[in-house]
């Protein structure tokens, strides 16, 4: 099925511990974005990458890294994860850059650091 | 700081009432701005986005936004609510010194009671 999909849809992990998010979609889009939902913040830019192989920092980058070696898959990994990472984690593309584009989210990571 | 301010965490209505959802901005240029839409356990859907053309923008299920910059703001409104569109609701916007980047409010969180 087309899309944007993310996986996996939950997960628990130990502090320490290194993740990798899953985001792919089928559209071709040149834009993704990382992002995180916290209560009371509304949704904040870890990442975001304009085309493969070209990546940059957003609002909130510190503890995660991504790379983005083909246009359909945007991993975003937490390399040491901590309590404050526990949150709800949402990828998105984008067929041109923030301001024409619309962005296409998918459905979310809710991930528990113990 | 350029922001987006969205006044009510909780907004209750009762159906067929009138839906009303303040946002307003902060930019020292008229932003690009957004209105988006999360069911539960779901992504971001984009419902509406003002653009510098017409002010009153119209979106899907019948809500409409208007952009008034000498109040600076972006309200969502819809006249007949119904049982469908309890949801949150998130308002963005690509602001002046915010890097072409989305910058997202807080969030209100719409209840519509029979």
């Amino acid at each position: 099925d087309a899309g944007i999909t993310q996986s996996p849809r939950y997960k628990i992990t130990e502090t320490g511990r290194q993740v990798t998010l899953m985001c792919h979609q089928t559209w071709s889009h040149s834009y993704m974005f990382w992002y995180r939902q916290d209560l009371g913040h509304g949704l904040r830019l870890i990442y975001y990458s304009a085309a493969a192989d070209i990546t940059d920092k957003g609002e909130v980058p510190d503890g995660y890294v991504v790379s983005r070696s083909k246009t359909e898959n945007f991993p975003l990994t937490l390399e040491s994860a901590t309590r404050s990472q526990t949150s709800v984690y949402f990828c998105a593309s984008s067929e041109s850059g923030q301001k024409e584009g619309t962005q296409y989210f998918g459905p979310g990571t809710r991930l528990t650091v113990l | 700081a350029q922001s987006v301010t969205q006044l009510g965490s909780h907004v209750s209505v009762s159906e067929g009432a009138l839906v009303l959802l303040r946002c307003n901005y902060s930019s020292s240029v008229p932003p690009y701005l957004f209105w988006y839409v999360q069911y539960p356990n779901q992504g971001l859907q984009l419902l509406l986005k003002y653009t510098s053309a017409a002010t009153l923008v119209k979106g899907i299920n019948g809500f409409e936004a208007e952009f008034k910059k000498s109040e600076t703001s972006f309200h969502l409104t819809k006249p007949s609510a119904h049982m469908s569109d309890a949801a949150e609701y998130f308002c963005a916007g690509i602001l002046t010194g915010g890097g072409n980047k989305l910058t997202f409010g807080t969030g209100t969180q719409l209840k519509v009671e029979l």
